[in-house]
């Protein structure tokens, strides 16, 4: 059993919006704005693509956001495209002594 | 070009000892802490390590905490992982990430490619 909490699964259609979701507790998303965002392809290493709950790096459409709210954090993917199919993870910093915790993964499906 | 490249997975047997290397380039190798994260056959990604960007501190997953030892060495751009004891669910995909920072653990921006390590016997 994962830290965090994912759906295992969303789906949308091209042009569409999808939300997945990331819960965790006040010992790791709520408590720090250290929350990032993968995506993987199947056969390749995991992508980032939202650090800082919000923050994107430098190549990563627009179309890709994150936020949060209270200890759930959420990525939303606009204007759903075809190669946005893949898994994505969430990650959170978690104190001191767990450090580090990931969610169980989303397998998105563009329909 | 930014790459990190890992190395030294192979078949091992249960009890048996490992070492995995990663060849870091294209950045400042000693500005930024540096993780092990592994992905088991079909399954998610689990953290396993980090290390400092000076090597001065280090922190494992309880999952592997006191079997195995991440280090680096700065003067050859390398993150190494010893792994000991090693178990049938330690089976995994064990990439090498780099850090955006240099001392909360933030995010992973750049991964290798990955190395295998199957322990079977």
């Amino acid at each position: 059993q994962s830290a965090l909490t994912q759906p295992r699964s969303v789906s949308g259609s091209p042009g569409q919006s999808v939300t997945i979701s990331c819960t965790g507790t006040s010992s790791d998303v709520g408590g720090y704005n250290y929350v990032s965002w993968y995506q993987q392809h199947p056969g390749k290493a995991p992508k980032l693509m939202i650090y800082d709950v919000s923050k994107r790096p430098s190549g990563v459409p627009d179309r890709f956001s994150g936020s949060k709210s209270g200890n759930t954090a959420s990525l939303t993917i606009s204007g759903l495209q075809a190669e946005d199919e893949a898994d994505y993870y969430c990650c959170s910093y978690a104190g001191s002594y767990t450090l580090v915790v990931f969610g169980g993964g989303t397998k998105l499906t563009v329909l | 070009e930014v790459q990190l490249v890992e190395s030294g997975g192979v078949v091992v047997q249960p009890g048996g000892s490992l070492r995995l290397s990663c060849a870091a380039s294209g950045f400042t190798f000693d500005d930024y802490t540096m993780h092990w994260v592994r992905q088991a056959p079909g399954k998610g990604l689990e953290w396993v390590s980090l290390i400092s960007w000076d090597g001065g501190s280090t922190y494992y997953a309880d999952s592997v905490k006191g079997r195995f030892t991440i280090s680096r060495d700065n003067s050859k751009n390398s993150l190494y992982l010893q792994m000991n004891s090693l178990r049938t669910e330690d089976t995994a995909l064990y990439y090498c990430a780099k850090d955006t920072d240099r001392e909360v653990p933030d995010a992973f921006d750049i991964w290798g490619q990955g190395t295998m390590v199957t322990v079977s016997s």
